[in-house]
């Protein structure tokens, strides 16, 4: 089986940009998360999607939102972007139910300028 | 809140030593617990996963166990080798999957 892919890999935007990052999960997953990795706030819990619902919500402004699709995939949007955006955007996919292992992508490096 | 700590933040040994990696949660109301490595600048490869019901896990040279009432996992990396170094994480899952914040390993040549 495939991995979980992202794309793109890399992107710099400058400030007030906005920005969307695509995940596509593991064939037969329908649970996608997304996280934010910095060296200051370690890895955070961004949203999850299921059948695209949005399931759960962590701590993040309303200028972080996302989506998933009819096939699973699943992208991220964050507009006017800040430099405390900067970071590592992960994503994760799992089968349904709490109890199924995590399996993560590449993920994406963003710079904001 | 789930806060979920790892100790040490940083750990250097030589090859060949067996070592033992300590993660704590504060919120025993949870589904699993999951470890993870990390290589500088990838993403997360998937090493070890503990249901709430099971007591440990083990795979290959490493054996993770679970103590749900005190709140603590720990990872057991047996005869360490030098890619073996990366920073390693543990996760617990909730309702949403809280991180720790990382053991560094080193092993030395």
């Amino acid at each position: 089986k495939a991995g979980v892919t992202q794309t793109p890999r890399y992107l710099i935007k400058t400030r007030g940009q906005q920005v969307t990052l695509s995940c596509s999960p593991i064939s037969g997953h329908r649970s996608v998360s997304w996280y934010q990795q910095t060296p200051g706030q370690g890895l955070q819990f961004l949203f999850e999607y299921f059948s695209e619902t949005q399931r759960n919500k962590g701590n993040f402004p309303g200028r972080f939102s996302g989506r998933q699709f009819s096939n699973s995939r699943s992208e991220m949007n964050v507009s006017t972007l800040e430099l405390g955006d900067s970071a590592l955007y992960l994503c994760a996919s799992k089968a349904a139910g709490a109890r199924y292992e995590q399996y993560f992508g590449p993920g994406t490096r963003l710079t904001v300028t | 809140k789930q806060e979920v700590t790892q100790i040490p933040a940083a750990l250097s040994v030589p090859e060949g030593e067996n070592l033992v990696l300590n993660c704590s949660f504060t919120d025993s109301a949870i589904y699993n617990l999951q470890w993870f490595r990390q290589d500088p600048g990838k993403g997360l490869t998937s090493l070890l996963l503990i249901q709430s019901s099971q007591r440990e896990q083990t795979s290959g040279r490493l054996n993770a166990s679970l103590d749900k009432s005190s709140g603590r996992s720990t990872l057991y990396i047996a005869a360490s080798q030098p890619g073996d170094s990366a920073t390693y994480l543990c996760a617990v899952w909730g309702n949403q999957f809280y991180f720790g914040t990382g053991t560094s390993l080193t092993v030395i040549p």
